[in-house]
């Protein structure tokens, strides 16, 4: 079973919803992170956290939101979906005793029409 | 303004050969580097790191150089196969920048060709 998995791995949404995406991590790691990818713009941080009670925006958090309800999970919401959030999102986690290698789930893509 | 950049979308090899993938950064408050790979429809994959009190670290068939005062970075892939054929990102941290979260270059697609 991999050790980072995120749900849904596909999600097309209209413009106006809510939308959760989901993480869940297996690996015991006590940081998370979310980040967003864009065709040529490589991995851009939203959201990172480094234990249930911390929580920290990154570079683009506007129009984002997340929840860390347990060490093994953190969730990102999207309370308003607009068309510039479609996007390949990813979850990542780390070790605080080994915080700079980070591992990666396989994606959200989300379509926002 | 990018910290991170990858100034190559793509380079392509013969299997055999040798891949080197450039990355470049402005920050020097970085002081660790890493180099992921990805797949399509994968998250990235972790592949080699780097820390800024070393010049050269070396793993299998990957090998990744560090110049602090180019603030320059390669990634060497000798020999290149064609399961080498994927996104790579280089990636820094450091102290000051949003924790421990890394800032990611805009990746450059390897194509290895047989």
């Amino acid at each position: 079973d991999a050790d980072v998995t995120q749900t849904p791995r596909n999600r097309i949404t209209k413009t106006g919803k809510r939308i959760m995406l989901e993480c869940s991590q297996t690996k015991g790691h006590d940081r998370m992170y979310w980040y967003r990818q864009d065709p040529g713009l490589g991995l851009r941080l939203i959201y990172y956290s480094f234990d249930v009670k911390d929580i920290n925006k990154g570079e683009i958090s506007d129009g984002y939101s997340v929840s860390r309800q347990a060490q093994a999970k953190f969730s990102l919401s999207l309370e308003s979906a607009i068309p510039n959030q479609t996007a390949l999102y990813f979850c990542a986690t780390s070790d605080s005793r080994q915080v700079d290698t980070q591992y990666f789930g396989p994606g959200t893509r989300l379509t926002v029409l | 303004d990018q910290q991170v950049k990858q100034n190559s979308p793509s380079l392509s090899v013969q299997e055999g050969r040798i891949s080197i993938l450039n990355c470049d950064y402005t920050n020097s408050m970085f002081d660790y580097f890493l180099w992921y790979k990805k797949y399509p429809a994968e998250g990235p994959t972790f592949l080699i790191s780097i820390s800024s009190i070393k010049d050269k670290n070396e793993d299998g068939r990957f090998t990744v150089f560090l110049n602090k005062s180019a603030k320059h970075l390669s990634l060497h892939i000798v020999p290149s196969q064609p399961g080498d054929s994927a996104v790579y990102f280089c990636a820094a941290s450091g102290l000051g920048q949003a924790g421990t979260a890394l800032i990611f270059g805009k990746g450059t697609t390897l194509s290895v060709s047989s």
